[in-house]
This record gives C-alpha cells, sequence and structure tokens, in this order.
C-alpha cells in the first residue's frame, strides 16, 4: 500500500464553522506533512511531524491545529478560517523526516471557505 | 532572496519529442533536487531525485540533469505522449531547511497528438 489518503475531497465551511480534514498512511512513515496550494501555485509548507511530534509549524495562523493521533493518522482542525484561506490541502509522508527520500502525497482535500 | 523559476507559460510540443523543462534557482545551495507531476486538482507525484554530487540520473523515458555551476536543472521527457500532460515540480533540498522540500511553482505540458 504506497497511498495517502485523504478525506474529504471536498469542503465548503462557513467562517464560524469547526471542521477537520484527515489524512492516513499505512508505509511505515515517520514523517507527515501538511502543505497549502493555492491555483497556479507551488506547495507551501505548513506542518511537519516526524515520529508523531511536531517538528516545524511554518508561522501558520493559530485557526489551523494540526494534530497527530498516531503514526498513521495526520488531522488539521480548522476553525474561525477566512475566504483567502480556500486552497488545496496536501498531505504528505516520507520514510524520514526531509527531501533525501521521496515525499507520498495524497489527492488533497479542497476547501472553500464561504 | 531565494528564487526557484520554473517557466510559468506552458511548453507545448507534438507527441514523439523530447520535452526539455528547465528549474533555476537563485540563493540556494541545495543538497537534493526532486521531481514531482502534478494533475490538476491532485497531488503531487515524486518522479526523481538527483543528489548535487551527480551530474544525471535517468528511469525509463525520464532524465534530469543537475548543474550547480549554472545552478539548473533539467528535466526530459523522450518520446513524449500525450499522458505526460501535466504540470512538472522542482523541489529544492537544503540542510539548512530541515531537508524540506521547497517547490517551484511547476511548468504545465502540454503534448499533443
Amino acid at each position: 500500500d504506497t497511498e495517502v489518503t485523504q478525506t474529504p475531497k471536498h469542503l465548503v465551511m462557513g467562517m464560524t464553522n469547526k471542521k477537520s480534514l484527515k489524512c492516513e498512511q499505512h508505509m511505515g512513515h515517520r514523517a507527515m506533512y501538511w502543505y497549502k496550494q493555492k491555483a497556479k501555485k507551488p506547495p507551501e509548507l505548513m506542518f511537519v511531524y516526524s515520529y508523531e511530534k511536531l517538528s516545524i509549524n511554518e508561522s501558520v495562523p493559530s485557526r489551523f491545529s494540526p494534530e497527530c493521533p498516531n503514526s498513521s493518522l495526520l488531522n488539521l482542525h480548522l476553525h474561525a478560517l477566512q475566504p483567502e484561506d480556500s486552497a488545496l490541502y496536501l498531505c504528505a509522508s516520507s520514510q524520514g523526516m526531509g527531501g533525501t527520500t521521496e515525499a507520498f502525497f495524497g489527492q488533497g482535500t479542497r476547501l472553500t471557505v464561504v | 532572496s531565494q528564487k526557484i523559476e520554473q517557466n510559468s507559460e506552458a511548453l507545448n510540443i507534438q507527441e514523439g519529442k523530447t520535452a526539455t523543462l528547465t528549474c533555476n534557482y537563485t540563493n540556494y545551495s541545495p543538497a537534493y533536487l526532486q521531481w514531482y507531476r502534478q494533475d490538476p486538482g491532485r497531488g503531487p507525484v515524486f518522479l526523481l531525485l538527483i543528489r548535487e554530487n551527480e551530474k544525471e540520473k535517468r528511469k525509463e523515458r525520464l532524465k534530469v540533469t543537475f548543474d550547480t555551476t549554472l545552478k539548473q536543472s533539467l528535466f526530459h521527457i523522450t518520446a513524449s505522449q500525450p499522458a505526460d500532460s501535466a504540470t512538472y515540480l522542482c523541489a529544492l533540498v537544503t540542510p539548512g531547511g530541515s531537508y524540506i522540500p521547497t517547490f517551484g511553482r511547476g511548468t504545465s505540458l502540454i503534448v499533443h497528438p
């Protein structure tokens, strides 16, 4: 199984809603990532977890709250988002932290904030 | 400032020709460089990784070169097919950034039958 599964595929939420994005991998990877990608732009790193601990937070606003319940799961909790937060949210995993091995990406969650 | 530059204009080529995509960078000293393919609305898919001490890497119809003097990587697809149409992203991996890849914006490749 070389898949990273993200749910939901699409999400529309209001600015006062609370929602969560989920990501799962069963490759035994110990590093997991959240990226945000706007149209025609590169993926931008948000968070990195290594061995279930938050290693990198790229100064992401607190309305985004990551969680790593175990080595296979990664969540991104969303609260009080703004319309400009609408984007494709990508989860990725790799064997170890960093780019010395390939990263496997999920299909993404297309988020629309209304 | 640090920059990763990939041609923002789409590359249009005929089926069977070789596609060559360019990734230039400034103010980086990458230890590795990766290439990914991304289809619309989907996550990137890893294609190749090349190390700073490697000049060239091949995988099937794909070839990547890495010139640290020119600060440039070239990505070639030989005998291109319409199914190769996608956006191709390069990503730099530098030791100073905890080895986390930093992505360029990608170049769209369109292969015409």
